[in-house]
């Protein structure tokens, strides 16, 4: 079963307009946590936004935040005021955590989301 | 500071060859992650370091590939007999210590094609 899940293959926004990127998690752990990152043309992984799953309040970064609902598993990223330079392909990962000191937190990613803003 | 580097930024090699790509990660991280990321996926773990030692190599497609940390900075990922399905850009991110709620910081990666 998909570990993370991102419903939006693509998406088209008007400049200026907000936007919500889907993301849904499966984990039976306590401690968990969800990361947003964004992958321009250029290749390379920009983190943006943290939400652990302890956190009572959800997460912002600026003009990233970070639509947290634990009971439905889900942790959506919201961008308020789309500029052309949010055009890029979006994640979301997860970084399951109950273990040990020596434990591996790798990340596991979902599809990721195409987003496209329009002038 | 400087960020996460990879070398080469491109690499085009032969079926059967062999390749080396390195990684050098944000200074004083000793948590070292590699990543395999296909064209229109999002990317998936191959190996983590911790320190010198690779704690988790369960990634790793098959013998093929390995990956070495030798002074617990730089790494390097080495794949024998180079196939066309190892095509992919190669991802290396640094996290502080590992730890869960650590941001892992990503380099610009290595695209590699295989011919």
């Amino acid at each position: 079963a998909q570990k993370i899940t991102q419903t939006q293959p693509g998406m088209f926004v008007q400049e200026k307009e907000a936007v919500t990127l889907d993301c849904t998690y499966d984990t039976s752990d306590q401690s968990y946590g969800l990361f947003w990152y964004k992958q321009p043309s250029s290749g390379e992984m920009i983190f943006l936004i943290y939400q652990g799953s302890y956190d009572e309040q959800n997460a912002t970064e600026g003009r990233y935040s970070l639509n947290f609902q634990k009971a439905r598993k889900s942790a959506n990223l919201v961008i308020s005021a789309s500029q052309l330079g949010d055009s890029a392909m979006y994640f979301c990962a997860m970084r399951e955590g109950s273990l040990g000191m020596d434990s591996n937190y790798q990340l596991i990613w979902g599809a990721g989301t195409k987003l496209i803003i329009k002038p | 500071g400087a960020g996460v580097s990879q070398t080469p930024s491109n690499k085009v090699t032969e079926k059967g060859k062999y390749v080396e790509l390195r990684c050098d990660p944000i200074s004083g991280h000793t948590a070292l992650y590699w990543y395999r990321q296909s064209l229109g996926q999002g990317p998936e773990f191959l190996i983590y370091f911790q320190g010198t030692g690779a704690a988790d190599d369960s990634g790793l497609p098959n013998d093929r590939f390995f990956a070495v940390r030798p002074e617990g900075s730089v790494s390097t990922l080495k794949i024998q007999r180079t196939e066309r399905g190892d095509s992919a850009v190669y991802l290396c991110a640094s996290s502080a210590a590992g730890a869960r709620q650590e941001t892992q910081y990503f380099g610009p990666g290595t695209r590699l094609l295989v011919l």
